[in-house]
């Protein structure tokens, strides 16, 4: 079946890089996201990698895709306090309307 | 820069009363989908829309209507709110097949509690 695995919880200090990995199971994906969810908040899209990449950087975000291990990861340079967040990785299945989250990682940075 | 938005943001009910959560998108996205968030368990697809007049089930489908009568609008129902329907509920649209990166977009959530 489609699932996504992320740990649940991660902390760092500031200044510090942070990792937040994913799994997923299902072959098919096209697009594999990362969104961030602050407290109260909705999901803001962070970025998104299409399954023929292997890396995406845009500033601070680099996403790098092992798509022969179905692994997802999220690297935050030089991170801040205002990234603590819950991390949640998705996959969209292909051609169909489905999007499969994780159930987040919480990031907490420490100053 | 609207995007989704959800209306109530917060709302309390009493066991056994009735309401409706709305959304409405204005990126005009084929696709719209209510989730609910609980702790521990991620976001889980109530129900979902593949265009104007259509509904489909999701994961956990009981106990809520929906109704997309217009593109731009998702409502979701509540006939008899329980307790187990707490939680924090999410509206979301994306476009069809094959453009934009197919992103998702969220509105802020509604926060629902039921007593």
């Amino acid at each position: 079946g489609e699932d996504v695995e992320q740990s649940l919880f991660l902390s760092v200090r500031e200044g510090d890089s942070s990792v937040i990995n994913c799994t997923y199971t299902d072959s098919s994906s096209t697009y594999l996201y990362w969104y961030k969810q602050e407290p109260g908040a909705g999901l803001q899209l962070l970025t998104y990698i299409f399954s023929n990449m292997d890396m995406k950087q845009d500033q601070r975000l680099t996403v790098l895709l092992n798509k022969k291990d179905k692994h997802l990861s999220l690297r935050i340079a030089d991170t801040q306090t205002g990234d603590s967040a819950i991390y949640f990785c998705a996959e969209r299945i292909s051609g169909t309307y489905k999007y499969i989250f994780g159930t987040g990682t919480r990031l907490k940075v420490l100053a | 820069n609207a995007g989704v938005t959800q209306t109530p943001k917060f709302r309390v009910l009493k066991t056994g009363q009735s309401m409706t959560l709305l959304c409405a998108q204005d990126m005009n996205h084929e696709y719209m989908y209510w989730y609910r968030q609980d702790p521990g368990m991620g976001l889980r697809l109530i129900h979902y829309s593949v265009g104007e007049g259509t509904t489909a089930k999701g994961e956990v489908p009981d106990g809520y209507n929906v109704s997309r009568l217009k593109k731009q609008n998702f409502l979701l129902g509540l006939e008899s709110a329980a307790p187990s329907q707490t939680s924090v509920y999410f509206c979301a649209s994306s476009h069809g097949q094959g453009s934009s990166g197919n992103t998702i977009y969220f509105g802020e959530g509604s926060w629902l509690t039921v007593v």
